[in-house]
């Protein structure tokens, strides 16, 4: 199984600061036929489900707002919010599908400062 | 707009069985692949199984903390996914989330609606 690690486990940013998210996985999830990161991002607030934000890890989801953006390749990838708000507060997960059994990371809580 | 509703969850004893639908609406449901992810209490997110399209076969993928005990299986008639639960174990204890796939035929993909869950709780 790919096991996916997000760096930090918790982080506090102040309103309008960018906040950055990590996500390592154990083995590449780039497919070079088709030349895309099978690399996924979710937002989940208190109480709600998780909510997709990031797909083919550099594509934003349906409504999402500009300022959430996603990088990376391979095994290296980042979630960026360039100017948090308070509606930002969250836990958020990467998630891999390159593979079965398609795999999480283990959430960044994401606070205001 | 595109609606998951599960139902179905509450409290089971170990052992039991509880079997969970989810049924969706505003968008053609046999085309997509359809997910099951939990949640424990306080804990990430868990893949449990995933169920392909008749298209594709309609053949199911478990994780292994489940296989052999969960079945899922959907009827596009219907619109609704099910997940059965059996043999289950404290450790099953968790909101239970219907999802929609994207991103592959052959794979669970990404989730791009979610319901808001049912729980399950496993307990004596």
């Amino acid at each position: 199984d790919i096991v996916m690690t997000q760096s930090p486990d918790s982080l506090a940013v102040s309103l309008g600061e960018r906040a950055t998210i990590n996500c390592k996985s154990s083995q590449s999830v780039f497919y070079s036929s088709n030349n895309e990161n099978y690399l996924a991002w979710y937002q989940q607030k208190s109480g709600q489900p998780p909510k997709l934000l990031i797909y083919w890890a550099s594509i934003r989801g349906s409504g999402v707002p500009a300022r959430f953006s996603g990088s990376g390749s391979g095994t290296d990838f980042t979630l960026t919010i360039s100017s948090l708000q308070s509606e930002d507060v969250a836990v958020y997960y990467c998630q891999q599908y390159y593979s079965s059994p398609v795999t999480f990371g283990q959430g960044t809580r994401l606070e205001i400062k | 707009e595109v609606h998951l509703v599960e139902s179905g969850g509450g409290l089971v004893q170990p052992g039991r069985s509880l079997k969970l639908s989810c049924t969706a609406s505003g968008f053609t449901f046999g085309d997509y692949p359809m997910s099951w992810v939990r949640q424990a209490p306080g804990k990430g997110l868990e893949w449990v199984g995933f169920i392909k399209s008749k298209a594709y076969g309609g053949t199911t993928e478990y994780a292994a903390s489940v296989k052999g005990r969960f079945t899922i299986s959907r009827d596009d008639s219907k619109s609704i996914a099910y997940l059965q639960m059996n043999s289950l174990k404290t450790e099953d204890t968790a909101v239970y989330y219907c999802t929609k796939g994207r991103g592959g035929v052959h794979i669970p993909g990404y989730f791009d609606y979610w319901g808001q869950g049912t729980l399950v709780t496993v307990s004596s």
